[in-house]
């Protein structure tokens, strides 16, 4: 069974730029997660979907992050513009719904200098 | 302050030698996890305890979920540098959606 598929595995941008982070999910999981794991730290929960739909977003900086689940599977995290707190490794993870049971993908290393 | 407190930030040990690392909180949790990470990889489950004072065990490693289900601790006997990681314990509070936290980690070094 194919794992949770992250892309690109790592970027530099310079500060200011823009930057999108693509994940596509294990097959039938109705839930996707967006961390965002700065080095030395346990991952901080950035937003969850349910299907297409938020469940939470409370900890994504709104004006800076963006992220979307168009048809319910792949996801795009967004950051413009990126700032130097930003680097960290953005990780994906998805369950099946109802469940806790995360499979992460390897992650995207971000670079912001 | 986060969530849930992960003990010992750091340890390093000698191969051969047993170790425990807690996770705690003063939150009850639905359940809680147990995940590993290693270098450039994301983390990977290794145990859900749902049950207060549940134990499971897997191979050398033994997971044990509190009575009031607010902490938990994972107790790997004669360590091997295989274990070598980021041990991370995530939880979920049991509210609408199944969030789940994480601990900031604790990181195993074993030598050979």
């Amino acid at each position: 069974e194919a794992g949770v598929a992250q892309s690109p595995r790592y970027k530099i941008i310079e500060k200011r730029q823009s930057v999108a982070f693509w994940c596509n999910p294990i097959s039938g999981h109705a839930t996707l997660y967006w961390y965002q794991q700065i080095l030395g730290q346990g991952p901080k929960l950035l937003i969850q979907f349910q299907n297409n739909g938020v469940v939470d977003d409370s900890q994504l900086p709104k004006d800076r992050f963006s992220a979307e689940r168009l048809k319910g599977v792949d996801s795009t995290l967004k950051i413009q513009p990126a700032k130097l707190e930003d680097s960290a490794v953005y990780l994906c993870a998805s369950s099946f719904m109802r469940s806790t049971e995360a499979f992460f993908g390897q992650g995207t290393r971000l670079t912001v200098v | 302050t986060q969530l849930l407190e992960q003990s010992p930030q750091f340890l390093s040990i000698q191969e051969g030698e047993n170790l425990t690392v807690y996770c705690n909180s003063s939150s009850v949790f639905s359940s809680l996890q147990w995940y590993r990470q290693e270098p450039g990889e994301g983390p990977v489950l290794l145990v859900t305890v749902v049950t207060g004072g549940e134990v499971k065990k897997l191979k050398r490693l033994t997971f044990q979920f509190g009575d009031a289900r607010k902490d938990s601790s994972l107790h790997i006997t004669a360590a091997q540098p295989g274990d070598t990681g980021l041990y991370l314990c995530a939880g979920d509070l049991g509210n609408a959606g199944n969030m789940l936290t994480f601990g900031g980690g604790t990181r195993l070094m074993v030598k050979p």
